[in-house]
């Protein structure tokens, strides 16, 4: 099955230490993204690669970290530096790019101690 | 830069009733539309979206929504909801020719819908 697979789901750190999130696609998408939900502030967009070896910051790119080194691969660092990192994160691609319409994964809920 | 506004954080209905969920974007060049729902537990799937043409857009599970280009609005509609309706609905926007920056999207509803 074609589809972005994320993970962990779940994951808890401590405050300070780097987190990764892994995603990885085999939908054959050259654009891929990472979204942060929080509740009652809908998805906002953290970092976004629109071909392998390059990557750009969205809204909200402090305290985060990306690269693109496969096709299939877009992992995301979240580290010391973001001041407010538990949230749920969302990783996507794009499928058309006449339409712009993304396919998500099952996203990765990061709780910080 | 763009924003997507969605009117109503909460709404509470009760099955077979009518659903409206609001949604105004500020862009005021050409656009292409989406709604997004995400059910309890699972991922963010495509409800439906506009792109061109016919501005009554159907999408899947008997929803519909429609573009009104003066109103800068694409209100998500359901003539009557089921209880497996229960999810939170995003509105999203893309400038149209521009998808280098993904999708904007607004905060969200969450609908429950009471047996």
């Amino acid at each position: 099955d074609g589809g972005i697979t994320q993970s962990p789901k779940y994951l808890f750190r401590k405050e300070g230490q780097n987190v990764t999130l892994s995603c990885e696609q085999n939908l054959n998408h050259d654009a891929m993204y990472w979204y942060r939900q929080d509740p009652g502030q809908g998805l906002r967009l953290i970092y976004y690669s629109q071909i392998v070896n390059d990557f750009q910051k969205g809204d909200i790119a402090e305290g985060y970290s990306v690269s693109r080194e496969k096709k299939e691969s877009f992992p995301l660092t979240v580290t010391s530096a973001q001041k407010n990192p538990t949230a749920f994160y969302l990783c996507a691609s794009k499928g058309d790019p006449n339409t712009g319409e993304l396919f998500f994964g099952e996203g990765s809920r990061l709780t910080v101690l | 830069a763009q924003s997507v506004s969605q009117h109503n954080h909460h709404v509470i209905l009760s099955e077979a009733a009518s659903l409206e969920l609001g949604c105004n974007y500020s862009y005021g060049g050409t656009v292409n539309l989406f709604w997004y729902v995400q059910y309890p537990g699972q991922h963010l799937q495509l409800l439906l979206k506009y792109f061109s043409g016919d501005p009554l857009v159907k999408g899947i599970k008997g929803f519909e929504a429609e573009f009104i280009k003066s109103k800068f609005s694409f209100n998500l509609r359901k003539p009557s909801v089921q209880w497996s309706d229960t999810a939170e609905y995003f509105c999203a926007v893309r400038l149209s020719g521009g998808g280098a920056d993904g999708l904007t999207f607004g905060k969200g509803t969450h609908l429950i819908i009471q047996p």
